[in-house]
This record gives C-alpha cells, structure tokens and sequence, in this order.
C-alpha cells in the first residue's frame, strides 16, 4: 500500500460526458501528479501541482482540467469525453517537486482509476 | 525533449534465469534515473533508482547502475522468480522539471516454473 489513494476504482460513461476522479496524496507529501496510461500512449505525464498551484504540465487535452486543494487532495476533471480517451488514470504524490530537490524524490502511485468511454 | 527507450518486450524466461531489460535515454544534464515495477491489477511501485552518474541502484536482488557515457540504465537480476512477472517501466526525471517522470514503453515480464 502506497498510501496515496484513488477514487473511483472503475468509471463507465458515456461520449460526451464530464467526469470527476479524485487522489488523496501521502500524509505530508506536498506533489501531486496526474498521469494517463493507455494502450497507444503509454504512461504520459499530465499535470503537477505543488502546495495548491499548477507547476509543471505535459500532455493535457483543454478538455481536462485539475486542482490541488487546501487539504492537498486534487481532482482531474475530464469533459466532452470521447472513446479516446478510456485509459488508466494515475495519481502520484512525492514530498517536494521544486525545481532542484523534487527531481530525485520518488513518486508513490495510488492504484489507478480505469475510465471506460463507450 | 527528454526520451526513454526501453527494449522491446515481452520477455519471457524460466525461473532462476538471468534477466537484462535494456534502458537508455536522451536528456540534456544529468537527470535521476529510475525502475518502476507494475504488478497484475497495481498501481506502479519503485524497485530502484540512481540520481547521479556512476550511482548502483539495488532492491530485492535487482540492479542497474546509472552509465553517463552509454546514456544507459540496464535493469538486472542473477535469478529471476514467477513472482517477478510484472510490467518494468524505465523513467527519468530532470532537475529543471519539478520531479514530472518520462517514461520508456514498458516490458512485460513472465517467468514460467
């Protein structure tokens, strides 16, 4: 057990539809990272968020969006889905992420949220 | 852009069989180097990892020594188990990048009994 937990485990939606997933980090760990796996893709880096604000963001559609908030958990907001975008979807946190000392830290990842788009 | 390759897969081996899973990456710097295992049904977990050059990551009888001039980071183990059947990711993260890891594709290991 990581420590960094995920919900929900499993989500079927529809095309079109908006969807909420949800991470709550490790006790003290102030990073948060969202990350998508899937087939085609692979694992991508999505977004960072450090102590509340955005730091760091990688391959995020303008169709996601994501917040930290002031207990550190964070959501990832998915809208006008499309069967593209069915994948595993990972949350990891890590005690920093600034720019030269959060580069060695290790990530702990929760257990993933399976989105189905059908 | 930074980049990981990892070998192409799957690997399949007897149990007690030495394993190499080939790793190399393009970055500018020096980034940390990093072997994360997926179990059947799990989130990833990290088996080892180096932030510095000539640095020997080890756990759980697997190795990989962080190789500046090869730009390489091979995963090793002298005698794998049916219990090391798993997907091994090979990531990098940069010191400028606020810790975000790049992965390599993955490669799914099986050891038969």
């Amino acid at each position: 057990d990581s420590g960094v937990t995920q919900t929900p485990k499993h989500l079927i939606t529809a095309t079109g539809q908006r969807v909420t997933l949800r991470c709550s980090p490790r006790s003290g760990d102030l990073s948060v990272y969202w990350y998508q796996q899937s087939l085609d893709q692979g694992l991508q880096f999505l977004i960072q968020y450090y102590n509340g604000e955005e730091r760091a963001k990688g391959n995020i559609l303008e169709r996601f969006s994501a917040q930290q908030f002031p207990d550190l958990h964070s959501e990832l907001n998915l809208s006008s889905l499309e069967l593209g975008d069915s994948a595993l979807y990972f949350c990891a946190s890590s005690p920093r992420g600034l720019a030269g000392g959060g580069s060695t830290d290790t990530q702990y990842f929760g257990p993933g949220t399976r989105l189905t788009v059908l | 852009g930074n980049s990981v390759t990892q070998m192409e897969g799957p690997v399949t081996l007897s149990e007690e069989a030495f394993l190499t899973i080939n790793c190399t990456y393009t970055a500018t710097g020096y980034p940390s180097l990093f072997w994360y295992v997926q179990y059947p049904g799990e989130g990833l977990q990290l088996l080892l990892k180096a932030t510095k050059a000539d640095d020997k990551g080890s756990n759980k009888g697997f190795e990989a020594t962080y190789r500046k001039e090869t730009t390489s980071f091979h995963l090793e183990k002298g005698s794998v188990q049916v219990s090391d059947s798993a997907v091994y990711f090979c990531a990098l993260s940069q010191l400028t990048s606020y810790g975000k890891l790049t992965f390599g594709q993955g490669t799914i290991l099986t050891v038969h009994p």
